[in-house]
């Protein structure tokens, strides 16, 4: 049981550049996550998924993608890559349909030259 | 104003210290709530929810108070190995809100 795995774990982009970043979790949960952390700021929500072709925009949605076409899987793509994207990027994942104990990945250090 | 605020920090306390962080937050309609630990350079990790009866766990006391928007982290007997960040979380609907943490450090 790996429990929420991201890959890659360091990324390093130029400006305009798009990616994507891989998130999976074998616990069956339907609720899944991305946040991204800047020092000072707390993290932030992204997007989430409540399950399976459902996907929701949080706090700061813009400049990024996501999909989630298995119950496993909600991968993150950055459409065109810019400095204020560099950050710390966690997906994370939860029983039921959110608002329950989440479960982090290690994290991606993303950085935008 | 942020949506959830905590104490700036940082606390460094000794070993064996009590010591209390407080979290406040702005949407009144916001419906669970968290304590998260996070250690440097590592993903959060849960320490406990926290129920508006108030709930304990060992060492650790949570309070939420919904008419003032108020949450609380209380560490009785410090260790070594609570030095941390302490983020407060707070739900509605689904969108999770994170402070900006409160770091602690424990010193022999």
């Amino acid at each position: 049981n790996a429990g929420v795995t991201q890959t890659p774990k360091f990324q390093v982009l130029k400006t305009g550049q798009s990616m994507t970043l891989q998130c999976a979790q074998d616990m069956n949960h339907e609720y899944m996550s991305w946040y991204r952390q800047d020092p000072g700021m707390g993290l932030r929500l992204i997007h989430y998924s409540v399950g399976a072709g459902i996907t929701d925009q949080g706090e700061v949605p813009n400049g990024y993608n996501v999909s989630r076409s298995t119950t496993e899987d909600f991968p993150l793509r950055l459409l065109s890559a810019a400095p204020s994207q560099t950050s710390v990027y966690f997906c994370a994942s939860s029983y039921g349909q959110g608002g329950r104990e989440q479960y982090f990945g290690p994290g991606t250090r993303l950085t935008v030259t | 104003r942020k949506e959830v605020e905590q104490d700036p920090g940082p606390f460094n306390v000794p070993e064996g210290a009590t010591v209390a962080f407080n979290c406040t937050y702005s949407n009144s309609a916001s419906q669970s709530f968290f304590w998260y630990r996070q250690d440097c350079r590592k993903e959060p990790k849960l320490l406990m929810s926290v129920y508006s009866s108030g709930n304990e766990d060992g060492r650790f006391t949570a309070q939420l108070n919904r008419a003032s928007q108020y949450i609380s982290l209380l560490i009785r007997d410090s260790k070594l190995s609570d030095s941390a960040t302490y983020l407060c979380v707070v739900n509605m609907n689904n969108d999770m809100r994170f402070g900006a943490g409160t770091r602690l450090t424990v010193k022999p």
